[in-house]
């Protein structure tokens, strides 16, 4: 079946202890991205990819790091989470020239 | 900064009525404009795209397109309870794999 799959679901955590969200496509899409979405502010880019090994800011990439070692895989890390990253965080992924995105099941942080 | 404007709703239907949502964006060189739902809790999902000037209907649903007054709306026809959830509208302001922008989203609620 064809999918974006992110890992943990949810996540409780503490400031400051370094996480990482995987990200994982099985479709072979080229393009990759991280969003965040709170109440009021609707779905904001963390960062994208284009490709393995390139990768680019979104609007909100402040305390947050990504690298494509592979193509399927996106992972999103926090090196020192801070509350105002609760947030639920959704991996994304598209093939070149198309603009329909297909999104994961979604991550629930929250960091106390 | 290029933005698109949503009215956050709740906007409140009875069931078999017809649903409008509206979404205004400000950069007048955008070609692609996309609906997605989203149930709470849940990731978006594409319903519509539409690029061209016009309507463009697919089941109960139709997108309409007016460039020139940098608007874009999505009508559900026999509005169903199950068609409850947050709609987004989302613009690509150029074309290929430059990042959607998103609309925070209007909560539509169908009363049975």
């Amino acid at each position: 079946e064809a999918q974006v799959t992110q890992n943990p679901r949810y996540l409780i955590t503490v400031t400051g202890k370094k996480l990482t969200v995987t990200c994982s496509q099985n479709m072979n899409h080229e393009y990759m991205s991280w969003y965040r979405q709170d109440p009021g502010l609707g779905l904001r880019q963390i960062y994208y990819s284009m490709n393995v090994e390139v990768t680019d800011k979104g609007d909100v990439p402040e305390g947050y790091k990504v690298s494509r070692k592979e193509k399927r895989n996106f992972p999103l890390i926090l090196e020192s989470p801070s509350p105002n990253q609760t947030s639920l965080y959704f991996c994304a992924s598209k093939p070149t020239g198309e603009e329909t995105q297909y999104f994961g099941p979604g991550t629930r942080l929250l960091v106390l | 900064q290029k933005e698109v404007e949503q009215n956050s709703g709740p906007l409140s239907v009875p069931e078999g009525a017809i649903a409008s949502l509206n979404c205004t964006y400000s950069d007048r060189v955008s070609q692609s404009f996309f609906w997605y739902r989203q149930y709470s809790g849940k990731s978006p999902e594409l319903i519509m795209s539409i690029y061209s000037n016009g309507d463009k209907e697919d089941g109960r649903f139709t997108a309409q397109l007016n460039k020139a007054s940098q608007y874009v709306s999505l009508l559900i026809r026999d509005s169903q309870p199950s068609d409850s959830a947050t709609y987004l509208c989302a613009v690509n302001p150029n074309s290929g794999n430059t990042p959607l922008v998103f609309g925070k989203g209007t909560r539509l609620s169908v009363i049975a």
